[in-house]
């Protein structure tokens, strides 16, 4: 089973800033790789497939970059609703799997 | 619009069974793969299971293999799991999970509300 390892756990930014999340691959998952946000009481919410690609309706201001085992999301500009946890996820084996999340909270 | 509406969660002793179902409406039921994923609450998210759109092909995570049955019944749009010899560790909310669904701007893919299973005595 591949191990998604994110990082940092909990990132305090404030509005307006950048953020920028890790997620590592035990093994390379080529870029078949998926980033998720998570709010309070909430299902995830799919931002990015194939490692770049935006998912329908999401925001310029949030990008993927990576391959391999080396990947991350970067917010260009953080808003209010942006502050939640992120998941990372590989689908590229099964079992397809996600990371522990990074908590994105307002410093 | 696409909706998921997962129903059948509740409180169940060890050992015991539950059928969760996913009411799907809004786009070609069987034309797509559908996943069941699982949180902890407060914990990270864990891929059960995986059944393709006509139903003939089924995955399960070692988690869940030889206690958890997923299914479909594409005459209702409806998406199944059947889980038995339940543990508290099985203890979660259950998502139903489409496949990547690519429409006229995008792509994208849906998870229902949720539905929640507490195995407790």
């Amino acid at each position: 089973e591949i191990v998604m390892t994110q990082s940092p756990a909990t990132l305090s930014v404030s509005p307006g800033e950048r953020a920028t999340l890790s997620c590592r691959a035990s093994q390379s998952v080529s870029s078949n790789l998926a980033w998720y946000q998570q709010k309070p009481g909430q299902a995830p919410r799919l931002l990015i497939y194939g490692a770049s690609t935006r998912a329908t309706g999401i925001p310029a201001r949030f990008s993927g970059s990576g391959s391999g085992t080396e990947f991350t999301l970067t917010i260009s500009s953080l808003q209010s609703e942006d502050f939640a946890v992120y998941h990372c996820q590989q689908y590229n084996n099964w079992p397809s799997t996600f990371g522990q999340g990074t908590k994105v909270e307002i410093k | 619009e696409v909706q998921l509406v997962e129903s059948g969660g509740g409180l169940v002793q060890p050992g015991g069974s539950l059928r969760l179902s996913c009411a799907a409406s809004g786009f070609t039921f069987r034309t797509y793969r559908m996943h069941w994923v699982r949180q902890v609450p407060g914990k990270g998210l864990v891929c059960l299971s995986y059944i393709n759109g006509d139903g003939s092909d089924t995955t399960y995570a070692d988690s869940v293999k030889g206690r958890f049955t997923i299914s479909r019944d594409n005459a209702k749009n409806t998406l199944y799991l059947q889980m038995n010899s339940l543990r508290a560790e099985d203890t979660a909310i259950y998502y139903c999970v489409t496949d990547l669904i690519v429409g006229a701007t995008g792509a994208t893919n849906y998870w229902g509300q949720g539905t929640l299973v507490t195995v407790s005595s």
